[in-house]
């Protein structure tokens, strides 16, 4: 069956550009999951969506960050005014429901930003 | 609040010999334990779980875990390694009552042949 997309795989931005990262999850999964993966690091946790609520988002790293997920299924990131810190691998994870159920990653999206 | 250490960076063996990789967690009580593995142009794909009960787990790919609440650890074992698990993992920790999961730095493992 399909899994979890996300679209574009690579994406260059300039410095102060605006980007939207677009992740859908397998069908039928509650839980939504974004992650910030530096080079040579792990996943860090950016936010959680159960449905369309927005429960936990505790590890944006600054209001230039903002997810959503109106309609309880395909989700989006976006970032304002990128920095080259914003450099990284993004991925989404969909899980049936909670963080006791399997995660299903995503490929991620490459992000640069020159 | 949580963390996770995986204390190797990266871990070189013997196609066919046996593996342990650490992994370390800090948290108050016992959390959700999970060993991820990250293979080149693949996504993250979970090998094993822990929640309660029986502290030896097994997984996908001939992979086990033990926890171990004493030392707050969690190390993957694998008896046997074979080239195609050449990969990076991570293991990672979850809060049950919340909905945060906290991954390590990950380990590299290379196969020698």
């Amino acid at each position: 069956g399909a899994g979890v997309s996300q679209s574009p795989r690579y994406k260059v931005a300039k410095r102060g550009q605006d980007v939207a990262l677009r992740c859908d999850p397998i069908s039928g999964h509650v839980s939504l999951f974004w992650y910030q993966q530096a080079l040579g690091q792990g996943p860090e946790f950016l936010t959680y969506f159960q449905n369309e609520a927005q429960l936990d988002k505790s590890g944006l790293p600054s209001d230039r960050f903002f997810a959503e997920r109106p309609e309880g299924s395909v989700s989006t990131l976006k970032i304002q005014r990128t920095q080259q810190e914003d450099s990284a691998v993004y991925l989404c994870a969909s899980s049936y429901t909670g963080v006791k159920y399997e995660q299903y990653f995503g490929p991620g999206t490459r992000l640069t930003v020159t | 609040a949580q963390s996770v250490t995986q204390p190797d960076i990266h871990i070189t063996v013997s196609e066919g010999a046996s593996l342990e990789l650490r992994c370390n967690y800090s948290y108050g009580a016992t959390p959700y334990l999970f060993w991820y593995v990250q293979s080149p142009g693949q996504g993250l794909q979970l090998l094993l779980k822990y929640f309660s009960g029986d502290t030896l787990v097994q997984g996908i790919k001939g992979f086990e875990a033990e926890f171990k609440r004493s030392q707050s650890s969690f190390n993957l074992r694998k008896p046997s390694v074979h080239c195609s698990d050449a990969a990076e993992f991570f293991c990672a920790v979850a809060n049950p009552g919340g909905f945060k999961t906290i991954f390590g730095a990950g380990t590299r493992l290379f196969v020698k042949a």
